[in-house]
Order: C-alpha cells, then structure tokens, then sequence
C-alpha cells in the first residue's frame, strides 16, 4: 500500500512567521507530485506539480521543493497572511498511468 | 469560464436509496476523475472516465458504485441501496488531459448523508 504522509497535521502561526511543511512519499516509482490548496468550504485548488528531482517552484509567496531520491516535498510560505489559511495537501503520482494518492493534508491557521 | 460544477451540494438519503451525483467539467475538459473523502480520512481516487469510457475504476467499491460520462451532459457517480458507511463528501475534478501531470480542477463536492 502506497503511503504519502503530510506533517505536521496542523499549524498555528501569526501573520508574517514564515512556515514551512512537509509531504513524504515513496521513492520509487516517482511520476509526479502535486500541491494543492484547500479553503474550508471551496474546492481544492493546484498550486504546483512537480516532476523532476531538485525542482524548485514559486507561485509569490509560496514556493516547494522536490526531493524524488528522498522521497520528500517541502511547501514554504514566506510572511503568512491570514488568507493564506487553508488545507494544503499534496498528492503522489506513481507511474505515468496511475492515479494521485492524496496525503491527509496540513491545516494551517494564520492570526492576524 | 465556469469551473468545474457538482451538483447537488449536499444529499440526504435514507439507506436503502438510490443516490446520483453529477459532475459537470470545465469548458474543453473531456477527462474526469471522482475522489471520495471519507470523515478523518484523506481524498481517495475513485475512477477516472473520458467521454463514453471507463479508463480506471480500480478505486471503485465493487458493489452498488457506478460511473459514466456520456456523449452529451454530466459525468453521473451512482450508488445504489446507499448504507451509513457511504456518508462521505464526493468530489469530481476535470482536466484537459489524460497526461497526470497535468493539475486537476476540482468541483465543490457533493456531501452525502445517509440516515
């Protein structure tokens, strides 16, 4: 069974703390990797999808990071806003003809 | 350009009962992919169609779930004599490819309730 682990599971910060969390997946087979971001009563929304080893993309404020031999993502936000709260999640595609395996997500809270 | 359309947002159903959900894509979308959140749990995949065709139903229940998305209209989920354990928020997301790497647009979800 294919795993993809998101920590930590939830996270506090005060507006401008810059945060960062992970996403673990398998390390074999990698195809792709795909952040999204999920505001309570929206739809889930892509933020990046990554594929190469050392990738590094930034969309403002946020950015990830790739590590396929490791098996592990970082998602970084720089000076959170409050509107940055949201669940992002992060889904691992293993194979070009499989299906994204979604992790449980990480809810952060940002105070004002 | 609308996004990706679910409807009903929310169903009450009584066990036993039918429950259909629809899922309308964007605009130029011809692949769809319907996820099912179960409480505490994350989005699992369920099936992937294009239009007229089942490409990937190995995350479907074997019983009482099926798909379809024909030539004209909604991709429709439909579960048959629904118990308590299918309560759970559905979601659909389209994309213009059937390449995965490309990001998928979700719909708001349908969240069944059966009593």
């Amino acid at each position: 069974i294919l795993n993809v682990e998101q920590s930590p599971q939830s996270l506090h910060v005060q507006e401008g703390d810059s945060t960062n969390f992970t996403c673990s997946f398998p390390s074999s087979n990698f195809y792709a990797l795909h952040w999204y971001r999920w505001e309570t009563a929206k739809s889930p929304e892509a933020l990046f999808v990554m594929t190469l080893n050392g990738d590094e993309k930034k969309k403002g404020r946020i950015s990830a990071t790739l590590n396929t031999k490791e098996g592990y993502s970082y998602l970084y936000i720089k000076g959170s806003q409050p509107e940055d709260s949201a669940t992002y999640l992060c889904a691992f595609l293993g194979g070009s003809q499989g299906n994204l395996i979604f992790g449980k997500g990480t809810k952060l809270s940002v105070k004002p | 350009n609308a996004g990706v359309m679910q409807n009903p947002r929310h169903l009450v159903r009584r066990r036993g009962q039918e429950a259909r959900l629809r899922c309308s894509p964007m605009k130029g979308h011809s692949h769809v992919y319907w996820y099912r959140q179960l409480p505490e749990e994350g989005l699992k995949f369920m099936v992937y169609l294009q239009k007229e065709n089942i490409i990937d139903e190995s995350g479907m229940p074997k019983e009482r779930f099926s798909a379809e998305f024909p030539k004209e209209g909604p991709s429709i989920l439909r579960i048959q004599q629904v118990v308590r354990g299918d309560s759970a928020a559905y979601f659909c997301a389209s994309s213009p490819s059937g390449q995965r790497t490309y990001e998928q647009y979700f719909g708001p979800g349908t969240r069944l309730t059966v009593t």
